[in-house]
């Protein structure tokens, strides 16, 4: 059975700071998905990674994707506060059509 | 945006009263999806479907039903509502597997 575990669960940083966010999946997942959620909203698509060394790039985020590692990263360059929002990674096992979402990384960005 | 909408937005009910939420898409999406997000428990998944009559269990499926008669609609329904069902229920809808998913917008419920 799939689980992923997101770290840190809640990040404050500042404004102008690089930080990365880490999602950690148990056995062999097809693909791994990032999701933003701004409060009270629901959930935009961010990236959609497909195989081991995936990297994707939009703006200020950058994912990237470790099969052997069954590791992803989340990683932000420069932070601004509008990228103040939670974080959620999410995995499928085998290529099945149900996800397994993380708990999610509150991310504040202070000026 | 994926034309994903859900009724109502918001819910208020009490204890043992039957409560159903609706999912209506307009892109013609195979798959169909309904979640809840709770603090500390990011989502989960209650229910899917792959097709019109055609749908699974998820995660957390005790006490919740769906049912899905044109591709456009997918109904979640509590039979009988409890305080613990107090959520946010999330549809999400693909167009195949295992696509990325588009969420609607949520419909808060709370079972008082």
């Amino acid at each position: 059975e799939l689980k992923v575990e997101q770290n840190p669960l809640f990040l404050s940083m500042q404004e102008g700071k690089n930080y990365t966010i880490y999602c950690n999946y148990s056995t062999t997942s097809d693909r791994l998905y990032w999701y933003r959620q701004d409060p009270g909203k629901s959930l935009e698509s961010l990236f959609v990674l497909l195989s081991n060394g995936a990297v994707k790039q939009e703006g200020r985020l950058m994912a990237s994707l470790d099969t052997k590692a069954r590791l992803s990263t989340l990683h932000i360059t420069a932070a601004v506060h509008d990228l103040s929002a939670t974080y959620f990674c999410a995995g499928n096992q085998g290529g099945s059509e149900k996800l397994v979402f993380g708990k999610g990384t509150k991310l504040t960005v202070n000026p | 945006d994926a034309g994903i909408t859900q009724s109502p937005r918001h819910k208020v009910t009490e204890t043992g009263t039957p409560v159903t939420l609706r999912c209506h898409q307009t892109e013609n999406h195979r798959y169909m999806y309904w979640y809840r997000q709770d603090p500390g428990h990011g989502l989960r998944l209650i229910h899917y479907s792959y097709g019109v009559k055609d749908t699974d269990k998820g995660e957390v499926s005790d006490g919740y039903s769906v049912s899905r008669s044109k591709t456009e609609d997918f109904l979640l329904t509590l039979e009988s509502a409890t305080s613990s069902q107090t959520s946010v229920y999330f549809c999400a809808i693909s167009p195949g597997r295992p696509d990325e998913q588009y969420f609607g917008p949520g419909t808060r419920l709370t079972v008082t």
